[in-house]
């Protein structure tokens, strides 16, 4: 238990749908962020938050929205996707953005785009 | 970031030491080493840092040569639990995340 919560941990979509993927941290943390990992490619970051406010977008596609409401929510919103988005995203949060901060990952959801 | 190089793959007996070695060349002087792991079916979990002096705690030891061009993370004792992929990651100071690679994926043999 890393006191970072992901639901769903399981998720399948129809290309034509719309779902949403959370994350949540117990830590105390002002920084979060949202990788993906395909099979056999490395993780892959996504998104970066800072103090609720975005501070890298690593040229994600607009079909991937991010939502950071406050520092313990992030959220990434999902619309239209294609089968190659299926993954493994993972969300995570630090102390803040400074180097030395070790980041505590949650567990992950297991999306799967039909 | 500056890239670094692991071994796609190691194996090693339960209860003996595990040396886990990353190539790092081109680390630049301010560069920290990171060291994480991913366990089958979870999210990856932090080991241990450093900058230019071994370091050790609870899960493992680093150890930094001394041109920083190489560290090496060693396991006192591998557990079946420490079967896993590690990463070797180096982070530029500022507001910089973690790039992970493809890592070291370490099988232990009971």
């Amino acid at each position: 238990e890393t006191g970072v919560t992901q639901t769903p941990r399981h998720l399948v979509m129809g290309m034509t749908n719309k779902k949403s993927l959370k994350c949540e941290q117990h830590l105390g943390h002002n920084a979060m962020y949202w990788y993906k990992q395909s099979a056999k490619k490395p993780l892959e970051l996504m998104f970066v938050y800072n103090f609720k406010e975005q501070t890298e977008n690593n040229s994600v596609p607009s079909r991937f929205s991010p939502e950071c409401p406050n520092s313990s929510h992030l959220f990434l919103h999902l619309h239209t996707l294609q089968p190659e988005d299926s993954a493994l995203y993972l969300c995570a949060s630090s102390q803040n953005g400074v180097t030395y901060n070790e980041q505590f990952f949650g567990p992950g959801t297991r999306l799967t785009v039909l | 970031d500056a890239k670094t190089t692991q071994p796609n793959s190691m194996e090693s007996n339960e209860e003996e030491p595990v040396h886990l070695p990353c190539n790092h060349s081109t680390i630049s002087g301010t560069d920290y080493i990171h060291w994480y792991r991913q366990l089958p079916s979870q999210g990856p979990e932090y080991v241990i840092h450093g900058l230019t002096s071994n370091v050790n705690n609870r899960m493992a030891s680093l150890a930094i040569a001394e041109d920083r061009k190489s560290s090496t993370l060693i396991l006192h004792r591998a557990t079946l639990r420490d079967a896993a992929v590690y990463y070797c990651i180096l982070r530029t100071p500022g507001n910089t995340p973690l790039v992970f690679g493809k890592g070291t994926r370490l099988s232990v043999i009971a």
